[in-house]
């Protein structure tokens, strides 16, 4: 299995521009989230998903949007990047209602915006 | 005031060291996690937590629910440990979402 995937692993945008973090998971889990981590702050939650067709706002949603395309995949686009969002980008899944409820992350995306 | 904080910031010790990284939070939580990334990016859960202690290996945590604290303590510390900790709680929702507040990480550096 290969877990929670994430493409790309590295992007430099300029201001304006547009892009699709891609994210999926292999683990049959119904959750799965989009969070972003800066310097100094913990991780912060953009977007998450409970199951297929539904999305929800986190902490910090302005200038995101998701796409829960299937059980596997869950997408995050930038419409108009802007320098504030220059960030690293984790995506992860976890089984709502398990037992243990462990979160797994993928490996991440480093976005730099120019 | 952030919801969870923890203590040290960063802290830098021998191998072989006990080691304890704290946690405080302010709110009601149905659970507390605790993870791991590595100096590479990676992010691992380490133990979920809703009351008592777990062991995992040289990895010992333990939460007290009435103090609203919890502690990550490793045991015979080698450089293999360096990493940032990060804990997290879980707040319950009305909807069954699982959503989790993090804390800002505490870097652990062993020198050999």
């Amino acid at each position: 299995n290969a877990g929670v995937t994430q493409t790309p692993k590295f992007q430099v945008l300029k201001t304006g521009q547009s892009m699709t973090l891609q994210c999926a998971q292999d683990m049959n889990h119904n959750s799965m989230y989009w969070y972003r981590q800066d310097p100094g702050m913990g991780l912060r939650l953009i977007y998450y998903s409970a199951s297929e067709g539904t999305t929800d706002k986190g902490e910090v949603p302005n200038g995101y949007n998701v796409s829960r395309l299937n059980k596997r995949e869950f997408s995050l686009r930038l419409e108009s990047a802007a320098p504030s969002q220059t960030s690293v980008y984790f995506c992860a899944s976890s089984d709502r209602g398990g037992r243990t409820d462990t979160q797994y992350f993928g490996p991440g995306t480093r976005l730099t915006v120019l | 005031k952030n919801e969870v904080e923890q203590s040290p910031q960063n802290l830098t010790a021998q191998e072989g060291e006990f080691i304890t990284i704290n946690c405080s939070y302010s709110v009601g939580i149905s659970a507390l996690h605790w993870l791991q990334q590595h100096p590479g990016g990676g992010i691992v859960s380490l133990f979920m937590l809703s009351s008592g202690k777990k062991k995992h290996g040289r990895l010992i945590a333990t939460i007290n629910i009435q103090e609203k604290h919890s502690s990550l303590h490793i045991t015979a510390s080698h450089p293999r440990d360096s990493a940032v900790y990060i804990c997290a709680v879980r707040r319950p929702s009305n909807f069954g979402n699982e959503k989790l507040t993090f804390g800002t990480g505490t870097r652990l550096t062993i020198i050999p």
